[in-house]
């Protein structure tokens, strides 16, 4: 069982390059989630989505956009990467909003030069 | 807003030494609770978590937690730490029906042996 599989582990970015941050999870969650870690500074909820076709911004959304076409997949992507962008992502799924935890991939340590 | 506060931002400890981490949140209604712990260099995991019933949950590890509804806290506890349970450890708690979790901003945690 794979859980939350995210990809890359680590990147370097030039700035104003773009990417796409991949996350699939094989758990038949509804919601999933994208978070960035800074030292210090707990998690900050970027985006989520509450089932295929529905997305919703979280607390830090700006430079970012996501998509959920499918229930597995929700990718991230960063269009003009910033220096301020240089951080820890997670990615996270979790079944429902009632009596369910959620789980988290490795994350991607993005560093933007 | 709701939020949630852990107390203790470093915390340095000795083998065999007993450990407890504070987490207070600020909500009035039902919650769902949950503690993580990200060892160094990696994802976070879920350490455990109370949605009901009784109110002291144990955990993985050793690693138990007493929900006091007067108080709004839940304190993580461990009678005695190991070398191994140097990481960091964040409390969140799922308000109502928040379809988002609301995290602390952690505590770290380090054992010397």
């Amino acid at each position: 069982n794979a859980g939350v599989t995210q990809t890359p582990k680590f990147r370097i970015l030039k700035i104003g390059q773009s990417m796409t941050l991949q996350c699939t999870q094989d758990m038949n969650h509804n919601y999933m989630y994208w978070y960035r870690q800074d030292p210090g500074m707990g998690l900050k909820l970027i985006y989520y989505s509450v089932g295929a076709g529905i997305t919703d911004k979280g607390e830090v959304p700006n430079g970012y956009n996501v998509s959920r076409s499918t229930t597995e997949d929700f990718p991230l992507r960063l269009e003009l990467a910033a220096p301020s962008q240089t951080s820890v992502y997670f990615c996270a799924s979790s079944y429902g909003t009632s009596n369910t935890e959620a789980f988290f991939g490795q994350g991607t340590r993005l560093t933007v030069v | 807003a709701q939020s949630v506060s852990q107390h203790n931002h470093h915390v340095i400890l000795s083998e065999a030494a007993s450990l407890e981490l504070g987490c207070n949140y600020s909500y009035g209604g039902t919650v769902n609770l949950f503690w993580y712990v990200q060892y160094p260099g990696q994802h976070l995991q879920l350490l455990l978590k109370y949605f009901s019933g009784d109110p002291l949950v144990k955990g993985i590890k050793g690693f138990e937690a007493e929900f006091i509804k007067s108080k709004f806290s839940f304190n993580l506890r461990k009678p005695s730490v190991q070398w191994s349970d140097t990481a960091e450890y964040f409390c969140a708690v799922k308000a109502g029906n928040n379809r988002k979790l609301i995290w602390g901003l952690g505590t770290s945690l380090a054992v010397n042996p």
